[in-house]
């Protein structure tokens, strides 16, 4: 089966950086997602890793060990419109099948 | 906006009814994915069909079905309702199977079971 864990909630001040970390058990690898889920809306692509390393993108930089099972998701110069779920998502086997996560709530305070 | 398109909002319905949800995948998406996220229990995928053709299938119920039609959208019952299925209930498309390719979610459709 899969496992993956993410902390429940974190909180951080405008303006810093905040590292959000994943760790996964799986069989079949074939990548690790990132997506941003704002409260009761849909969740949106961030980041895709599928080789070990930083993968950066604006404000939002990913990183994945494979043979460690472990991911973060970088976020810097957070501002209060950051604050939202972050969700770590493994695919595995050939149809593309993700399992997310619960989850990580980051409040972003002034 | 993803150019997935869910109807309807919001239902809300009564335990022993049966309800239809309907999802319309980005243009040129042949792939389309069912979740269904719940306040104790995370993002859950239910199953995925590529091109009208089941490929995946996760923790999806058996009073839960779905189908992708010939024009590319999909719908997913839900029959013999309990309380326990109120949810929100997610499609995500994308353009084919192979592995990494984004998959974009609808806005969600927010089931009420009273």
């Amino acid at each position: 089966g899969q496992n993956i864990d993410q902390p429940t909630e974190m909180t951080a001040t405008e303006g810093a950086i905040v590292q959000i970390n994943c760790t996964y058990q799986t069989s079949g690898f074939n990548g690790l997602f990132w997506y941003q889920q704002h409260a009761g809306e849909a969740p949106t692509f961030l980041s895709y890793n599928v080789l070990d390393g930083l993968e950066e993108k604006g404000r939002f930089s990913s990183f994945l060990s494979r043979s460690k099972g472990y991911s973060y998701l970088l976020l810097k110069e957070l501002q209060m419109k950051d604050s939202a779920s972050y969700l770590c998502a493994v695919l595995t086997g050939t149809a593309s099948k993700l399992t997310f996560g619960t989850g990580t709530r980051l409040q972003v305070m002034l | 906006d993803s150019g997935v398109t869910q109807t309807p909002k919001h239902l809300i319905t009564a335990t022993g009814q049966r309800v239809t949800l309907r999802c319309s995948p980005r243009s040129g998406d042949l792939s389309v994915y069912w979740y269904q996220q719940s306040l104790d229990q995370g993002l859950q995928f239910l199953i995925q069909y590529y091109n009208g053709e089941e490929r995946a299938k996760g923790n999806i119920l058996e009073r839960f079905s779905a189908q992708q039609f010939p024009d590319l959208h999909s719908e997913l019952n839900l029959s013999s309702l309990e309380l326990g299925d109120s949810a929100l209930y997610f499609c995500a498309s994308s353009v084919s199977l192979v592995p990494g390719e984004t998959q974009y979610f609808g806005p969600g459709t927010r089931l009420l079971v009273l």
